[in-house]
């Protein structure tokens, strides 16, 4: 069964502090590592999908990579329209093949 | 630009009544799906669909029922409403492509069950 876990829950930053946000997985066989931004009372936004160990994307002040068994969303100089939870997905080659399994989400503020 | 909608923002119920939710696309993708999402729990699927008059079961279809008569169109349906499906409601949509097949999502509905 897929897993994924992000941590940490939830993390606050001043305005202009990088930092970065952790999701480690067990898939049996990647298809696709996907990043997902989620403002409170709305359906998640999609940001980015990784594919294979050492692929990086990037987006603005943000940066995705991808190792083996983690993905790290790393954000450069944050500003408080950066606030959000951020979701972590996989999906695997196993089981029904276009599930995803999502972890639970970091919460991010950023104060000004 | 993917575009999914939701029939309705908020929706409040009554316990027993019948209740429908309704989600259209109009990026011709095979997929669909409705999951819930609460705090601390997560998103958790509720049903799926692959193509139209298919549907599986996902982790939580207790309770729940779908209906998918033409392409851009899933339907959720809560036969007899409880105040434990008090909710947020997502539709996502994608591709049934062979490789990674990102979702799309609604805004979501918002569902109070008294």
């Amino acid at each position: 069964e897929d897993q994924v876990t992000q941590s940490p829950e939830a993390l606050r930053l001043q305005e202009g502090e990088s930092s970065s946000l952790n999701c480690s997985y067990t898939v049996s066989g990647l298809r696709g590592l996907f990043w997902y931004r989620q403002d409170p009372g709305k359906g998640p936004e999609f940001l980015f999908t990784l594919y294979s160990a050492g692929e990086e994307k990037e987006k603005e002040r943000l940066k995705a990579t991808l190792t083996k068994k983690e993905s790290f969303l790393h954000i450069t100089a944050p500003k408080p329209e950066d606030s959000a939870t951020y979701l972590c997905a996989v999906q695997g080659w196993g089981g029904a093949n276009s599930k995803l399994t999502f972890g639970k989400g970091i919460t991010l503020s950023v104060r000004p | 630009d993917v575009k999914v909608t939701q029939s309705s923002r908020y929706l409040v119920k009554r316990t027993g009544e019948k209740v429908f939710l309704e989600c259209v696309q109009d990026m011709d993708h095979e997929n669909m799906f409705w999951y819930r999402q609460d705090p601390g729990l997560g998103l958790r699927l509720i049903y799926f669909s692959y193509d139209v008059k298919m549907k599986e079961k996902g982790d939580i279809p207790e309770g729940y029922s779908v209906s998918r008569e033409k392409k851009e169109r899933f339907s959720l349906i809560l036969e007899s409403a409880s105040t434990n499906q008090t909710s947020m409601y997502l539709c996502a949509i994608s591709r049934g492509l062979a490789g990674a097949n990102e979702q799309f999502f609604g805004p979501g509905t918002r569902l109070t069950v008294l």
